[in-house]
């Protein structure tokens, strides 16, 4: 069956700008999560949606990172006022709803800021 | 304060000999310890959960096992389709179910 899509694979984009990347889980998955992954490290928790419970956003870095999530489907990470140090991997992952659920993730989009 | 640590940052592999990476973990109580596996380019691709102390999981030529304060991931005969970076993760009890903590991995090249 079809997996988690993020789109899109690739953005190259002037600092300063804002950038939104998408993500459509898994269907059926209630649960959704962001991760960073920056050049040869490891995973990053960003922020976290199950189901209508309010998302736990404690590991957004900044006031300029937000997520919003529609229902139990697509959900948009956005940075406004790109830095240099936002370049990274912005990975997407959904799961089931229970605890015991192993997340499965998307490619990732590639975010470059110049 | 939490923490993941994965050694050796990278393992060179000749074709059929074993070896084992390791995860050591400092958490508030674990809920859950993960392995993944991603290639390049790709997202993590989901092996193995554990949760307490002394569990064994096994899946082709990996097999992970769990003490009190680190993970193992063994890897027995390796092939060089198993050459790729290794993932551990871990849940805290302190957090909320969703949020995971990786290490930063084990890059394993294993050349025929």
């Amino acid at each position: 069956g079809a997996g988690v899509s993020q789109s899109p694979s690739n953005k190259v984009t002037e600092k300063g700008k804002d950038v939104e990347l998408r993500c459509d889980p898994i269907s059926g998955h209630t649960a959704l999560y962001w991760y960073r992954q920056r050049l040869g490290q490891g995973l990053e928790f960003l922020i976290y949606f199950q189901g209508n419970s309010a998302p736990d956003k404690s590991g957004l870095p900044s006031d300029r990172f937000s997520a919003e999530r529609t229902g139990e489907s697509v959900s948009t990470l956005t940075i406004q006022r790109t830095q240099q140090e936002d370049s990274a991997v912005y990975l997407c992952a959904s799961s089931l709803g229970q605890p015991n659920q192993p997340q499965h993730f998307g490619d990732g989009t590639r975010l470059s800021i110049l | 304060e939490d923490q993941v640590t994965q050694s050796p940052e990278a393992l060179r592999l000749q074709e059929g000999e074993s070896s084992s990476l390791n995860c050591s973990y400092t958490v508030s109580g674990l809920r859950g310890l993960f392995w993944y596996r991603q290639d390049p380019g790709k997202g993590p691709e989901f092996l193995f959960t554990l949760y307490s102390a002394g569990e064994e999981k096994e899946k082709e030529r990996l097999k992970a096992t769990l003490t009190k304060k680190e993970s193992f991931l063994h890897i027995t005969a390796p092939k060089p389709e198993d050459s790729a970076t290794y993932l551990c993760a871990v849940r805290s009890g302190t957090d909320s179910w969703g949020k995971l903590q990786f290490g930063a991995g084990t890059q394993v090249v294993v050349t025929p």
